[in-house]
């Protein structure tokens, strides 16, 4: 079974606007950490946030927001107010305390109109 | 700031060829990994490592091997390369999981095998 899924290949919204893009996730852990990266077209992967499994409150980065349902496995990314630099692709991972590794998601294509 | 470097950007090998993939963080991170990006797949883990000489296959190792003789460098292997092997590799590096120990990638590099 997949670890982490992303079920929106691609995403547009309209600059200034706010976004979703969606990630579940499976683990039997109680223990995981939640993470977004972003991958613009220079290719480089760019940490944005992290949510802990224990974490109660969600997670905010400047004009990033993580909504964490547990009881859901859902640990959606909120933009807010898009600009053009925010055009990109949009990575959830999942980090289990077992196996040490890091899990991958296929990936949102986001593109911001002006 | 950490840094995770690796050593080629592009690459083009022939088929057959034994192609050498190097990276070296610099923050003495335990954890080392390596990630192919094809389009519509994500990321797929081919092998980490969480110590010197140790290793652990992945998703895909099937073509590939690794090498981690020093702490700071991991490098991944392809001992014949095969056209379905090109694609963007990644290396990362990582503390152990513990709170938010983000992974931190390289620049990536982008091979194609002819």
């Amino acid at each position: 079974a997949q670890k982490i899924t992303q079920t929106q290949p691609g995403m547009f919204v309209q600059e200034k606007e706010a976004v979703t893009l969606d990630c579940t996730y499976d683990t039997s852990d109680q223990s995981y950490g939640l993470f977004w990266y972003k991958q613009p077209s220079s290719g480089e992967m760019i940490f944005l946030i992290y949510q802990g499994s224990y974490d109660e409150q969600n997670a905010t980065e400047g004009r990033y927001s993580l909504n964490f349902q547990k009881a859901r496995k859902s640990a959606n990314l909120v933009i807010s107010a898009s600009q053009l630099g925010d055009s990109a692709m949009y990575f959830c991972a999942m980090r289990e305390v077992t196996g040490n590794q890091f899990y991958f998601g296929t990936g949102t294509s986001l593109t911001v109109i002006p | 700031d950490v840094k995770v470097t690796q050593s080629s950007r592009y690459l083009v090998k022939r088929t057959g060829e034994k192609v050498f993939l190097e990276c070296v963080q610099d923050m003495d991170h335990e954890n080392m990994f390596w990630y192919r990006q094809d389009p519509g797949l994500g990321l797929r883990l081919i092998y980490f490592s969480y110590d010197v000489k140790m290793k652990e296959k992945g998703d895909i190792p099937e073509g590939y091997s690794v090498s981690r003789e020093k702490k700071e460098r991991f490098s991944l292997i392809l001992e014949s390369a095969s056209t379905n092997q090109t694609s963007m590799y990644l290396c990362a590096s990582s503390l152990e999981f513990s709170g938010a120990n983000v992974l931190t990638f390289g620049a990536g590099s982008r091979l194609t095998v002819l």
